[in-house]
């Protein structure tokens, strides 16, 4: 069965741009989490999707929206960029909740912002 | 709000020989989750080891093992027979069980880990 897949692997955009980071859970997973890892530290937590409701959001300003579809993937976009946003952006998907249900993590979105 | 701090930056093994990592956690919740997980130089992050808080005996799973102290709050993950494909980034996080919301995962800093021929 294949894993949790995200795309694009890498992106560069440049300062005020929009980008829309994609990913798609594990076949029968429900809830779709994303994180932000910045170079050097732990991931931070942005938000969780479960059955297309959003279930949590971390302290990530409103340029920061989220979706999930019908299928389950998700999408993360992040609007007016800034420096700052540069890291890597990981999607995780779990089969339900709220029990904690391993979250599979995928192999992540490297985000350069110039 | 709960955090999670791993002191050790950074640490270095020789093959063969027995590591602990260190994880300390500060929370006000009494049901929780703690969790070791890894991620190697390719990113993937894997989950090593789970500690449901309820459960006073620890966790183990094949060489990794926790040493769960609730009321220190402390979290330590110890490695036998480290192998050269355990050099990764290793992270503790916290999960509190809220019924019906969402299962979010705080991560402490991380701590790199080298194991050496």
């Amino acid at each position: 069965d294949a894993g949790v897949t995200q795309s694009p692997t890498h992106l560069i955009k440049t300062r005020g741009q929009h980008v829309t980071l994609r990913c798609s859970p594990i076949s029968g997973h429900k809830s779709v989490s994303w994180y932000q890892q910045v170079l050097g530290q732990g991931p931070q937590f942005i938000f969780q999707y479960y059955e297309k409701e959003e279930r949590g959001r971390g302290n990530f300003p409103d340029r920061f929206s989220a979706r999930q579809f019908p299928n389950y993937s998700s999408e993360l976009n992040v609007n007016a960029l800034l420096l700052g946003d540069s890291a890597l952006y990981l999607c995780a998907s779990s089969s339900g909740l709220p029990w904690p249900y391993e979250q599979y993590f995928g192999p992540g979105t490297r985000l350069t912002v110039t | 709000a709960q955090t999670v701090t791993q002191s050790q930056p950074e640490m270095s093994v020789q093959e063969a020989e027995t590591v602990t990592l260190s994880c300390t956690y500060d929370t006000s919740e009494s049901n929780y989750y703690l969790f070791w997980y890894k991620q190697p130089p390719s990113r993937q992050m894997i989950l090593v080891i789970r500690q449901e808080a309820y459960k006073q005996q620890n966790a183990t799973e094949n060489r990794f093992s926790v040493n769960f102290q609730k009321a220190a709050k402390s979290f330590s993950l110890k490695i036998s027979d480290s192998q050269l494909g355990d050099t990764a980034m290793y992270f503790c996080a916290f999960m509190k069980h809220v019924l019906n919301a969402g299962n979010m995962l705080t991560f402490g800093g991380g701590t790199r880990l080298m194991v050496k021929p």
